[in-house]
C-alpha cells in the first residue's frame, strides 16, 4: 500500500521549459490536492480536485494547470517555468470531510 | 496579516522536555484544528485533529483549542528525539463549499537533544 506516491522526486528547468509532476493515489480518495511549500510560508493551496473530471483555484493557481483525467491521478502541469516557481510541491489526497490528509514525499523543483 | 500565525523556531530543547507548540489565528470561522509532523525531506503526516474547544490527549500528546482566544497549542511530554521535527497547524472552516480547505500555518522546527 503506497499511499500517495509522486514523481519525479527532483527536477531542475531553465526558465521557459515545461513540465508535469504526477500523483497517483492507491487509497481511493475522491479529494486530490497540489500544494507548494516555501520557507516561512507554509503550504498553500495551487488547485485542487474533488473527483474525476473536475479541478478547481486554490489559494495561488496562476502559472499552473492540473487534470484529473483518473481518479487515482492528478497531474501538475507548468507551460512556462520561471524562477518564482521554485518550490517543494506536495500533493495530498483525502476524505471531502478534508480533516486527514495523506500526502505524498514531495517534488523539489529549482528553475533557474 | 495571514490567517493563521505559528512562530517558526527553531525550538531547540534537551530529551524529557514539556514542548508547547502554538498558534494564533484571525478567522472565527474556523472549526477543526489540526496539527501536523513533517520529518526533513517528507510530506506531513496528520498527528492530532480536534473539533472546536476543549482539550484531546494522544500519548504523549496534548491539542487544545481556545476558540475564545483563538489560539491552539500542541503539548508534547517526554520529548524525545524522534520528535524531531517541524511542526505544522491547520484549521478548517464551517463552510457550505464543495471542498474544505485547509489553512495552514507555517510550521515550528522543533530539535529535541539527547
Amino acid at each position: 500500500n503506497a499511499g500517495v506516491t509522486q514523481t519525479p522526486k527532483f527536477r531542475v528547468l531553465k526558465t521557459g521549459q515545461s513540465m508535469t509532476l504526477l500523483c497517483a493515489q492507491d487509497m481511493n480518495h475522491e479529494y486530490m490536492y497540489w500544494y507548494r511549500q516555501d520557507p516561512g510560508m507554509g503550504l498553500r493551496l495551487i488547485h485542487y480536485s474533488v473527483g474525476e473530471g473536475t479541478t478547481a483555484k486554490g489559494e495561488v493557481p496562476d502559472g499552473y494547470n492540473v487534470s484529473r483525467l483518473k481518479k487515482q491521478n492528478f497531474l501538475l502541469g507548468l507551460e512556462s517555468a520561471a524562477p518564482s516557481q521554485t518550490s517543494v510541491y506536495f500533493c495530498a489526497a483525502g476524505r471531502p470531510s478534508g480533516e486527514k490528509l495523506f500526502f505524498g514525499s514531495g517534488t523539489q523543483l529549482s528553475v533557474l | 496579516q495571514k490567517e493563521v500565525e505559528q512562530d517558526p523556531g527553531p525550538l531547540s530543547v534537551p530529551e524529557g522536555a514539556i514542548v508547547s507548540l502554538n498558534c494564533t489565528y484571525s478567522n472565527s470561522a474556523f472549526q477543526y484544528f489540526m496539527w501536523y509532523r513533517q520529518y526533513s525531506r517528507k510530506g506531513p503526516e496528520l498527528l492530532m485533529y480536534t473539533y472546536s474547544s476543549g482539550n484531546k490527549e494522544d500519548g504523549r500528546f496534548t491539542a487544545q483549542v481556545d476558540k475564545s482566544s483563538k489560539y491552539i497549542s500542541l503539548f508534547i511530554r517526554d520529548s524525545q528525539p524522534s520528535d524531531s521535527a517541524t511542526y505544522l497547524c491547520a484549521m478548517i472552516p464551517i463552510s457550505s463549499g464543495s471542498a474544505r480547505q485547509l489553512t495552514f500555518g507555517s510550521g515550528t522546527q522543533l530539535t529535541v537533544l539527547p
